[in-house]
């Protein structure tokens, strides 16, 4: 069973740095694409990040470039999401997600971890 | 302001049809698949349709998608009132190289 596991978040100050992990199992981790997407709370899904399977390729939305780095530890089965210069706008609950890649999809999400910035 | 285009809410009776409908552009909808999730409360999304209109295991047949142009829709038959929940769909888009969101519809079951 696929299991993606999110541990790291709480509160933080504006222009503070956090990191998010993200433990996976039940899946072979090096074969997957992996991506982060979060959620502002009362609002939508949004996209973050996502990073190939062997963390060769990454991709960023544009409001987290530049602030923000996804990576990707294969021999531990796990997915980080490095935040800083953290904005009140950055407060979301952060879903891990498995990132079918043809046809595109994702098919596994974490439980997420809340990420507050205030000060 | 989300890239995607959805009606924020939808309700029906049980046992009522339901369709829920996306609008993209040229660079989403219109040159990549869409897929569908359901958010229930409290708990983290789950693919319901992906590729336009496959079903993964375990998703009931009362759920299906489809695709034309630039929008798409997701229809759900046999309305239940475990459906209550919030449906988001999703396209890749080639601009930004990563996934753009509908809002979001929120399906009340009256």
């Amino acid at each position: 069973e696929v299991q993606l596991v999110e541990s790291g978040g709480g509160l933080v100050q504006p222009g503070g740095s956090l990191r998010l992990s993200c433990a996976a199992s039940g899946f072979t981790f090096s074969d997957y694409w992996m991506s982060w997407v979060r959620q502002a709370p009362g609002k939508g899904l949004e996209w973050v990040a996502n990073i190939k399977e062997d963390g060769s390729e990454k991709t960023y939305v544009d409001p987290v470039k530049g602030r923000f780095t996804i990576s990707k530890d294969n021999a531990e089965n796990s997915l980080y999401l490095q935040m800083n210069s953290l904005r009140a706008e950055d407060t979301a609950v952060y879903y891990c997600a498995r990132l079918r890649r043809s046809p595109w999809y994702f098919d596994s999400w974490g439980q997420g971890t809340l990420v507050t910035v205030s000060s | 302001q989300s890239v995607l285009t959805q009606p924020p809410s939808a309700s029906g009776t049980p046992g009522q049809r339901v369709t829920i409908s996306c609008s993209g552009s040229s660079s989403n909808i219109g040159s990549k698949t869409v897929n569908w999730y359901q958010q229930l409360p409290g708990t983290a999304p789950k693919v319901l349709i992906y590729s336009n209109n496959q079903r993964p295991s375990g998703v009931p047949d009362r759920f299906s998608g489809s695709k034309s142009g630039t929008s798409a829709s997701l229809a759900i038959s046999g309305l239940q009132s475990e459906d209550e929940a919030d449906y988001y769909c999703a396209a890749w888009d080639n601009s930004l190289n990563g996934a753009v969101f509908g809002g979001g519809t929120k399906l009340t079951v009256l």
